[in-house]
């Protein structure tokens, strides 16, 4: 299988604040784990991204863990700010014959002042 | 736009049209997308193409058709057959299928009229 489920759909977070979001696959031979941040009428950009022979990678304010033996990964944000609102995919790596990204459906975050 | 180009960046269609929508990358990357995009929704896939000459579909090809005469360009015409096509469409690049992310172009907002 190579769907991707990403919780939650809708974020609504105050300023400073942190915010988590949770995605778990299925194909357990993926191997990338990349996540975008897409603004309002832009273009998907990637942010930070984790492969599979690491549990936890930051950036600053941004943190991706993955747990492949439940085969689920995170993207932990810490002191919002109001730039940080947007929509944020999750996608994996497939293989074996599945050679591609499989995106999440997408979560919207909102950083309330 | 990061080395991918798409145009033009807004489209209007008379119904019973076919349009044909430009990707071109400087990226010298293999691998190229199509994605479309509607409203507050996540990312779907059109066609791929992982080599010159040769794509395959995605997971919503129906009313749509590709080329990958070179390597550089992905052209996506959205025929008559599209019953539903305004959305926003996404192209993206990659080097090998992705296991690096992918690189997006800043998109073409697509109207029926």
């Amino acid at each position: 299988g190579e769907n991707v489920e990403q919780h939650p759909s809708t974020l609504s977070v105050q300023e400073g604040d942190s915010a988590v979001i949770k995605c778990t696959y299925s194909d357990s031979a993926s191997n990338y784990f990349p996540w975008y941040k897409q603004e309002l009428g832009k273009r998907p950009q990637l942010i930070i991204d984790i492969r599979s022979n690491v549990g936890e990678k930051k950036d600053q304010r941004i943190a991706v863990t993955l747990n492949k033996t439940a085969k689920h990964f995170s993207l932990h944000i810490t002191e919002t700010q109001p730039e940080d609102s947007a929509v944020y995919f999750c996608a994996h790596f497939g293989n074996f014959g599945n050679e591609k990204l499989t995106f999440g459906t997408g979560t919207r975050l909102t950083i309330i002042p | 736009d990061g080395g991918i180009t798409q145009s033009p960046k807004y489209l209007f269609r008379k119904e019973g049209q076919n349009v044909t929508l430009s990707c071109e990358q400087n990226l010298n990357h293999d691998a190229m997308y199509w994605y479309r995009q509607d409203p507050g929704q996540g990312l779907r896939l059109i066609y791929y193409s992982q080599i010159v000459n040769d794509f395959q579909k995605g997971d919503i090809a129906e009313g749509y058709s590709v080329s990958r005469e070179k390597k550089e360009s992905f052209p996506l015409t959205v025929t008559s057959a599209q019953k539903n096509p305004t959305a926003f469409y996404l192209c993206a690049s990659s080097m090998d299928r992705g296991f690096y992310g992918y690189t997006f172009g800043s998109g073409t907002r697509l109207t029926v009229v």
